[in-house]
């Protein structure tokens, strides 16, 4: 069975604060894909990143980063120099490869404030 | 550039009424998702089409039923309506399959009274 843990629930930065949004998963599929939204409160869900299990290179873009450890199986998302709109619910997702679900953690809500 | 577009935006029905949200994908897309998302929920997976074909289900209820046509727009027809259904109904397309990246639509907020 697959499973996405993102343990927190809430976050409150300063601007300008680095922030990191922890992500735990469990899956027995040996190929599979990680995935990061930002559904901020417009309500639209954004998709961020996705990555494949084997690629465990660590990506940044911009003021976003993500850091894949598959020993740990985590995917966890830091945002450098944290900015008022960064504010928004940020959910961890997985899939199988070649699957047609595509499964959500319960999200973790970040505020920055100014 | 074409987004996902779902419609309607907002719905509001009595108990036991029945609704029906559609959603267009984008276009070239061949599969369409259907995810509720309750109040500081997480978007939770209904059921999912590849080519009008189901291709997955999730935790969707006996009294929902959905389909993909033929020009690959997909309708959640919803009966008996519970007030526990009030939610947020997003539908989701993507090009070959369920592990590339989602599009979204902007949701359909269901209120059931």
């Amino acid at each position: 069975a697959q499973k996405v843990t993102q343990a927190q629930t809430e976050i409150s930065v300063v601007e300008k604060e680095d922030v990191t949004l922890d992500c735990v998963y469990e899956t027995r599929d040996t190929t599979y894909y990680l995935f990061w939204y930002k559904q901020p409160p417009s309500g639209e869900l954004v998709f961020l990143i996705r990555r494949n299990s084997f690629d465990e290179q660590n990506e940044i873009s911009g003021r976003y980063s993500w850091n894949f450890q598959k020993s740990t199986s985590s995917f966890n998302f830091t945002i450098t120099a944290s900015q008022v709109v960064d504010s928004a619910v940020y959910f961890c997702a997985l899939s199988a490869a070649g699957g047609f679900k595509t499964i959500f953690g319960a999200g973790t809500r970040l505020f920055v404030k100014a | 550039a074409a987004g996902v577009i779902q419609s309607p935006r907002h719905l509001i029905k009595e108990k036991r009424e029945t609704a029906t949200l559609k959603c267009y994908p984008i276009p070239r897309h061949d599969t369409v998702y259907w995810y509720q998302q309750g109040p500081g929920q997480d978007p939770q997976f209904l059921i999912s089409f590849y080519e009008k074909m189901q291709s997955d289900k999730g935790s969707i209820p006996d009294r929902f039923s959905a389909q993909q046509f033929s020009d690959y727009h997909s309708e959640l027809n919803m009966s008996s309506l519970e007030l526990g259904d009030s939610a947020l109904y997003f539908c989701a397309s993507s090009l070959e399959g369920g592990d590339e990246k989602l599009f979204f639509g902007s949701g359909t907020q269901l209120s059931v009274l």
